[in-house]
């Protein structure tokens, strides 16, 4: 069984609107999250981690997590284009810098002008 | 943009053939990380360094895969006979003290 899975599958949104993804962990030794972003050709980058329960925002993204269902989801307002990419939930064991991350299987993210 | 550095970008090998990919961490990151992400964008976790020490690793495909980073040159990875399976992006990524991993762009092997 995948130990982190994601959705949708795909999405679509119209330029300006809001991007939902979510992500669920199977596994309750993943306590650390992070969301990664993959363009084609490109290798992911990262966007945030969170690691606390509740919101973090950082400029037009918003990361949730909820500890104790092990649900984080990632929240785009106004989308634009450049936003159309692979989105990735990573999870990991440990909160430092050695830990290995386990990714989902993604949700790609199709912004419509 | 990503300063971490693999090379080549694309390898084409034939199936029993080795196949060798290099990674430059980005400058100061002592954990480098090796992933690999298949056509179906499923990633696995190959194996981790910190210097020059492996720190996990998986059970590398039947011995077929070995990799290694040596103090002062670039990190690589080798699969000493090539199988179509291994078809796949191969990922670099390198960390620091923030826990943010930055990946390379990877390496697109293929194996006829």
């Amino acid at each position: 069984q995948q130990k982190v899975q994601q959705s949708p599958e795909s999405l679509s949104v119209p330029e300006g609107g809001m991007a939902s993804l979510n992500c669920t962990s199977s596994d309750r030794n993943f306590q650390y999250f992070w969301w990664y972003r993959q363009h084609s050709g490109e290798g992911p980058k990262a966007l945030m981690s969170i690691f606390s329960d509740g919101d973090k925002k950082e400029g037009r993204f918003t990361a949730h997590l909820n500890k104790a269902s092990l649900h984080v989801s990632l929240h785009i307002r106004d989308s634009q284009p450049s936003d159309s990419a692979l989105y990735f939930c990573a999870a990991s064991e440990q909160g430092t810098n050695t830990g290995k991350l386990t990714f989902g299987d993604g949700t790609v993210l199709t912004v419509k002008p | 943009n990503s300063k971490v550095i693999q090379t080549p970008r694309y390898l084409v090998k034939g199936q029993g053939q080795k196949a060798k990919m290099r990674c430059i961490p980005e400058k100061g990151h002592p954990v480098v990380f090796w992933y690999q992400q298949n056509k179906n964008n499923e990633f696995k976790f190959l194996i981790n360094f910190q210097n020059q020490e492996v720190l996990q690793q998986i059970d590398m495909t039947e011995k077929r895969f070995s990799a290694e980073c040596p103090s002062n040159s670039p990190c690589s990875l080798e699969i000493q006979s090539s199988e179509a399976g291994d078809s796949a992006l191969y990922l670099c990524a390198s960390s620091l003290s923030n826990y943010e991993q930055y990946f390379g762009p990877g390496t697109r092997l293929t194996v006829l």
